[in-house]
């Protein structure tokens, strides 16, 4: 009974690259949530996904950042052309239902280093 | 606005002593309240949850208390041991998707 999945946990990218992040919800979940760490402090909500659906992306910058969750496959948070400031741990997290009446189940996260 | 908010930054504690980790949050509309447990280098972890017409919620060695006269929100940790060293997490969700955390608290068991 695998827990959420997320790949790669260390991820190295220099200034202007791109960074794919990956995230498989637990079994049976159809909701999943994108967060931001930066050390030393909480988790900052970024996005919140359906299958084949972004229901709230409030909390992720304008340029450079999106995501999806395709109907087959892991959901992918994508920052483009990435800078220092995007240097942060990627936490993705589900739940069977939305988040305000379901436990919201976190994966390991996803470490990204600009250099 | 809303937010979550920590008195203590940092709490250090007897392995054996009981720990108590207090939060603040401002929204009044906030209805359910999750404390959630994140060691070096992992995810956060579920402890235990409360809604907003409970004052308080028992799980295994957690206690949770919720008084929303004044906002405040703590876990208490009993017989606290040294696998309980982790930063400490408040969110409040008010009935949404959004999970709002607050900045954590440090516990540091001293054996």
């Amino acid at each position: 009974n695998a827990g959420v999945m997320q790949n790669p946990r260390h991820l190295v990218r220099r200034r202007g690259q791109e960074a794919r992040l990956r995230c498989s919800p637990m079994k049976g979940h159809s909701h999943v949530y994108w967060y931001r760490q930066l050390p030393e402090e909480g988790l900052k909500f970024m996005v919140y996904l359906q299958k084949e659906n972004i229901i709230d992306e409030s909390g992720m910058p304008k340029e450079r950042f999106s995501a999806e969750f395709p109907k087959e496959g892991p959901s992918i948070l994508r920052i483009q052309q990435v800078v220092r400031g995007d240097s942060a741990a990627y936490f993705c997290a589900s739940s069977p239902g939305p988040g305000g009446e379901y436990e919201q189940y976190f994966g390991p996260g996803t470490r990204l280093t600009v250099t | 606005g809303e937010s979550v908010g920590l008195h203590l930054p940092t709490l250090s504690v007897q392995e054996g002593d009981n720990s108590i980790i207090n939060c603040a949050y401002s929204n009044s509309a906030s209805d359910y309240f999750i404390w959630y447990k994140q060691e070096s280098g992992k995810g956060p972890q579920f402890i235990i949850d409360i809604r907003s017409n409970m004052d308080k919620r028992q799980g295994q060695r957690v206690t949770v208390l919720l008084n929303k006269t004044v906002k405040h929100l703590s876990l208490q940790i009993a017989a606290t041991q040294p696998g309980d060293s982790a930063v400490y997490f408040c969110a409040e969700n008010t009935g949404g998707f959004k999970t709002i955390f607050g900045a954590g608290t440090r516990l540091f068991v001293k054996a």
